[in-house]
């Protein structure tokens, strides 16, 4: 257990559907990070949120979204889901400093049928 | 963009040390240098970062160029459970900015032979 949790782990739905992945960072982090793993493609930054508000975005498509709730918790939503939106998401947490170390969660794998 | 170069993969035998090179010359002073490695199917997992110095942890060591334009991993004896791809990248210091974020490259892929 790494410590940041993911949930759910696995996902399949059909196109056109939303979703929402969600994401618990390691206790007393206050960044959150998104990633998108397609199919033997390397990790896309998505967003980071960092106590609440969003502090960057990566290459995140206008369909989706996130928020970071008052418990630091977060949540991505997928919506008017496509095929080629099937990949893996994970969440990373970390301090907000770069001599910290990201904690990455284990993933949640979405299957859009 | 990837700010670091590294070779797509390398092969190792196991019980052997490996020596995974990374190339950062644009690395800018408040830069540090993570490293995170990839198993199949898997979320990232750190390994180390360093600054300026030297850094040896429990799973690895990471050695830095003086000019901090290069540095390199060091798994000092290489198990199949090594085999992974492997991330070099640059996060910057700022404090809670986008500057932090972690951008992956594609990494080396390193394989273990028995």
């Amino acid at each position: 257990d790494s410590g940041v949790t993911q949930t759910p782990k696995h996902l399949i739905t059909a196109t056109g559907q939303r979703v929402t992945l969600r994401c618990s960072p390691r206790s007393g982090d206050l960044s959150v990070y998104w990633y998108q793993q397609s199919l033997d493609q390397g990790l896309q930054f998505l967003i980071q949120y960092y106590n609440g508000e969003e502090r960057a975005k990566g290459n995140i498509l206008e369909r989706f979204s996130a928020q970071q709730f008052p418990d630091l918790h977060s949540e991505l939503n997928l919506s008017s889901l496509e095929l080629g939106d099937s990949a893996l998401y994970f969440c990373a947490s970390s301090a907000p400093t770069g001599g910290y170390g990201y904690t990455f969660g284990s993933g949640t794998r979405l299957t859009v049928v | 963009d990837a700010k670091t170069t590294q070779p797509n993969s390398m092969e190792s035998n196991e019980e052997e040390p490996v020596h995974l090179p990374c190339n950062h010359s644009t690395i800018s002073g408040t830069d540090y240098i993570h490293w995170y490695r990839q198993l199949p199917s898997q979320g990232p997992e750190y390994v180390i970062h360093g600054l300026t110095s030297n850094v040896n942890n429990r799973m690895a060591s990471l050695a830095i160029a003086e000019d901090r334009k290069s540095s390199t991993l060091i798994l000092h004896r290489a198990t199949l459970r090594d085999a992974a791809v492997y991330y070099c990248i640059l996060r910057g210091g700022d404090y809670g900015g986008s500057q932090g974020n972690l951008i992956f490259g594609k990494g080396t892929k390193l394989s273990v032979k028995p």
